[in-house]
């Protein structure tokens, strides 16, 4: 079965401070995978999506970053993060099943930026 | 643009039935997801539409009208675990399966 892994759970960094979450998927090869932010109180905003190895499209302006260096890892990076940057941070990846695409949640980084 | 509404907040009695809403204004639709949200926790999935029509899963069903742009989801029998946040998503075609969301459904079953 395919499972979803992000770390770290829970992060507490100083503004200005550098940042990376990874997110690794097992049991699936070739996912399509996403990087979702939802802050206090609000929706999901999706932030970037990936269909391959080093592939990314970025859905907002922002000082956040990602990359895919291999098929099932996707990371999350900024080199000077900021205190709106605080958020839940979900990666999803997404199959198709029964001609159905279906996408599924990892567990979540919660970040707060201090 | 893409725009997609359902109500901020609703309260229901444990037992009872409740209908939850979702109207959008995409284009490039593909399907239309519900995921359940507990409070601290990732979404879990709950349904998928296509097509339109009823699609029922146990306690929890999901329709879809696609010339209307509108979807409900409806729980049944509800319990005090039904508790949490409810999120409307659309996929939109031919983006690589991206997903634009409503701002969720906070229910609160009261006993």
């Amino acid at each position: 079965s395919q499972t979803i892994h992000q770390w770290p759970a829970t992060l507490v960094q100083p503004v200005g401070s550098p940042l990376s979450l990874e997110c690794t998927v097992e049991g699936t090869s070739n996912p399509n995978l996403y990087w979702y932010r939802q802050a206090a109180g609000r929706g999901l905003q999706l932030l970037f999506y990936s269909v391959g190895i080093g592939q990314i499209s970025s859905e907002v302006p922002q000082n956040l970053s990602a990359s895919r260096p291999q098929d099932r890892q996707f990371i999350l990076s900024s080199k000077k993060l900021l205190l709106s940057d605080s958020g839940f941070y979900l990666c999803a990846w997404s199959v198709v099943v029964a001609l159905q695409e279906t996408q599924y949640f990892g567990p979540g980084t919660r970040l707060l930026v201090l | 643009g893409q725009n997609i509404d359902q109500p901020t907040e609703m309260t229901a009695t444990e037992g009872a039935i409740v209908q939850i809403n979702c109207t959008y204004q995409t284009s490039g639709f593909n399907g239309l997801f519900w995921y359940q949200q507990h409070a601290g926790e990732a979404p879990t999935f709950l349904s998928y539409n296509v097509l339109d029509g009823l699609e029922e899963k146990g306690r929890f069903s999901s329709f879809l009208s696609r010339s209307k742009g509108y979807s409900y989801l409806l729980l049944k029998e509800l319990q005090m675990k039904d508790s949490a946040s409810y999120l409307c998503a659309v996929n939109l075609y031919n983006q690589g399966g991206k997903l634009i969301f409503g701002q969720g459904t906070e229910l609160s079953v009261k006993p």
